[in-house]
């Protein structure tokens, strides 16, 4: 079973489309999780962190369930500027695991 | 220069070639890290420095040599590398602070292609 398993995509949407990513992770003991986004051919950037309590930023919520060992992150009114690979990470102490990621591709 | 500084941002070199990527990074952080992203794979951590000490070595060929002479410097020595080998480098750095890793920051990467 893969540490961090994630939808395969890509994601195919219009503007203004609500998106949801899916993840889970196998690691009980892992102590943080983020959501990095990937443009093509650049380096990995954190967009957010993941609380068990849910936290908003914009348009963008992040869930995470610890006792199914799962991490959602919904995106409203996608713009065009959202196309990338989203990774889902989890921090079991010390390192970064990463999930394959999953490409959304926004169309006008 | 801020953040973390990857050099050269491309490189092509032959089977029988000798390499150095380079890495550094402006944050004060203590920890540094070395992950390989192949095409349509995961970012694999390859190396974890903490400290200065190599704390994490994730079963890589030996034709994969780090080296951690400061907090802020880090390099990857290639010798004699394969085809396979083609992928982006990534370099990270962050900060322990005994209870955990924080503020991981990424390099841009060395994009390398092995002929």
């Amino acid at each position: 079973r893969k540490e961090v398993e994630q939808d395969p995509g890509p994601f195919n949407v219009p503007e203004g489309a609500t998106v949801a990513f899916n993840c889970t992770y196998s690691n009980s003991a892992s102590q943080s999780f983020f959501w990095y986004r990937q443009d093509c051919r650049k380096e990995p950037k954190l967009l957010m962190s993941v609380y068990s309590s849910g936290n908003e930023d914009g348009r963008f919520t992040a869930q995470l369930n610890r006792a199914s060992q799962y991490i959602s992150l919904l995106i409203r009114d996608s713009k065009l500027s959202d196309s990338a690979t989203y990774l889902c990470v989890v921090n079991p102490w010390g390192k970064l695991i990463f999930g394959q990621g999953t490409e959304l591709s926004v169309k006008p | 220069e801020t953040g973390v500084t990857q050099t050269p941002r491309h490189l092509v070199m032959g089977m029988t070639n000798k390499k150095s990527l380079k890495c550094e990074q402006h944050l004060g952080h203590n920890a540094m890290y070395w992950y390989k992203q192949s095409a349509k794979k995961p970012l694999e951590l390859m190396f974890v420095y903490s400290l200065e000490e190599r704390v994490e070595n994730n079963s890589v060929p030996s034709r994969f040599s780090p080296e951690c002479p400061n907090s802020s410097h880090l390099f990857l020595h290639l010798h004699t590398l394969q085809p396979e080998d083609s992928a982006l480098y990534l370099c990270a750095s962050s900060q322990d602070n005994g209870e955990g890793y924080y503020g991981y920051t990424f390099g841009s990467g060395t994009r390398l292609t092995v002929v």
